[in-house]
């Protein structure tokens, strides 16, 4: 069964350091979504992607976050310059063209210290 | 902005038992998503409601779509300790669009 693949699982890395996260999506799906989810809270929307743009971006997708689809399969999401609070779950997520169905990945755990 | 509450916040019930938990919103939904999650990993997806009034199984777990389309309520039977985990009801507006997630209920179970 198809399915959303992240990596890497487990990323540390210094305040003010970059950061990329990176997602295989479902290969017929169309529109890509990034989550963020800190520990014990509930799932957060970040960002949603369509067509090669932005569709939708929550208040939190300032201007430290950029996501792209560099190639056919990959959607990033990346952070420029981290901060303590950007420690969460990086969750991935999918759905096809005519569906309300979001499917999601494992998810990246981020911890900057 | 749009927010989901699910109640309970937790149960502890014991193996064999018939769960209920449900989800109300103040906004109007037109599909509602029911997901589970484990420790440390995704959610995955349960069951989809698209019209008000709908009944939707899968295996042991039923859920319903509210009629105002305002709630929604997830029913698991016979539960097993692989049951364990915390389950969110979530709402998009429309295709391609964010979903709103509510605050989960969390599941234990006793063998």
């Amino acid at each position: 069964e198809p399915e959303v693949t992240q990596t890497p699982s487990h990323q540390v890395t210094q305040m003010g350091q970059e950061v990329i996260l990176r997602c295989v999506p479902i290969s017929n799906h169309l529109y890509f979504y990034w989550y963020r989810q800190i520990l014990g809270q509930k799932v957060e929307f970040l960002v949603s992607f369509y067509n090669n743009e932005i569709s939708e971006k929550s208040e939190i997708f300032d201007d430290q976050f950029s996501v792209e689809r560099p190639d056919g399969s990959n959607f990033t999401l990346k952070i420029r310059s981290t901060k303590l609070e950007d420690s969460a779950m990086y969750f991935c997520a999918s759905s096809g063209l005519e569906s309300y169905e979001q499917y999601f990945g494992p998810g990246t755990r981020l911890t900057v210290t | 902005g749009q927010q989901l509450n699910q109640s309970p916040q937790s149960m502890f019930i014991q193996e064999g038992e018939d769960v209920s938990m449900n989800c109300t919103s103040s906004s109007i939904f037109n599909t509602w998503l029911w997901y589970k999650q484990d420790p440390g990993e995704g959610p995955v997806l349960l069951i989809a409601l698209y019209k008000a009034g709908e009944l939707t199984s899968n295996g042991r777990l039923t859920a319903q779509f509210g009629i105002t389309r305002k709630d929604s309520f997830l029913n698991i039977s016979a539960s097993i300790p692989s049951d364990v985990g915390i389950y969110f009801c979530a709402g998009p507006q429309k295709m391609g669009n964010m979903l709103t997630f509510g605050g989960g209920t969390r599941l234990m179970v006793k063998p």
